[in-house]
């Protein structure tokens, strides 16, 4: 157990349908990511929140809209998906930005995603 | 813009090798480098973290290089065990200060009893 929970741990939704995916971490950190694991490509960032502020978006389609209502909450909704959007999506905080040790990311265990 | 390779993609070995994980990197302007485990169906574990300033870091019998001027890492596990069985992630953190981590493909090992 990380101090990284996601919910939930695996989705199925049609292209039409709105979900929501969601973080929460237990750790006090102040930094929240949200990244896309999919088969064959390496996991790639989509968002950074630093004290509930987006600081990156890492163009990602409109269709994927984040949300980080505190410091440990994050969420990521999603709507009018592609079934190429069909990957893992994992969620990582850390103390901060900043460099040294505190930046080191700490993972959920990730939301298995599916798009028919 | 920053790639990150990791060399062999997957590896099998008997139990008890020693053995080298390969990871490069095509900027050498990095603020750390951090090498992560993922076992199947999980999130990422955090093994090791190299500051750029530093050559090697240690855990038990992990130990990871970083040589910034040729754009590489390894990372030596010693005495492997089939529970070392699991896919390895390298990533490096850029310079601008966003915690932007770019991940290689990842190196998937099989340690055999």
């Amino acid at each position: 157990e990380t101090g990284v929970t996601q919910t939930p741990r695996h989705l199925v939704m049609g292209m039409t349908n709105k979900k929501s995916l969601k973080c929460e971490q237990h750790l006090g950190h102040n930094a929240m990511y949200w990244y896309k694991q999919s088969a064959k490509k390496p996991l790639e960032l989509m968002f950074v929140y630093s004290l509930e502020e987006r600081v990156e978006n890492n163009s990602v389609p409109s269709r994927f809209s984040p949300e980080c209502p505190n410091s440990s909450h994050l969420f990521l909704h999603l709507h009018t998906l592609q079934p190429e959007d069909s990957a893992l999506y994992l969620c990582a905080s850390s103390q901060d930005l900043g460099g040294l040790t505190k930046n080191i990311q700490y993972f959920g265990a990730g939301t298995r995603l599916s798009v028919l | 813009k920053q790639e990150v390779t990791q060399i062999p993609a997957a590896l099998s070995v008997p139990e008890g090798e020693n053995l080298v994980l390969n990871c490069s990197f095509t900027d050498s302007a990095i603020y750390n480098l951090q090498w992560f485990r993922q076992d199947p169906g999980k999130g990422l574990t955090s093994l090791l973290l190299i500051q750029s300033s530093q050559r090697e870091q240690t855990s038990g019998r992990l130990n990871a290089s970083l040589d910034k001027s040729s754009g590489r890492s390894t990372l030596y596990i010693a005495a492997s065990q089939p529970g070392d069985s699991a896919t390895y992630l390298c990533a490096v953190h850029g310079s601008s200060n966003t915690g932007k981590l770019i991940f290689g493909q990842g190196t998937t090992l099989q340690v055999k009893p």
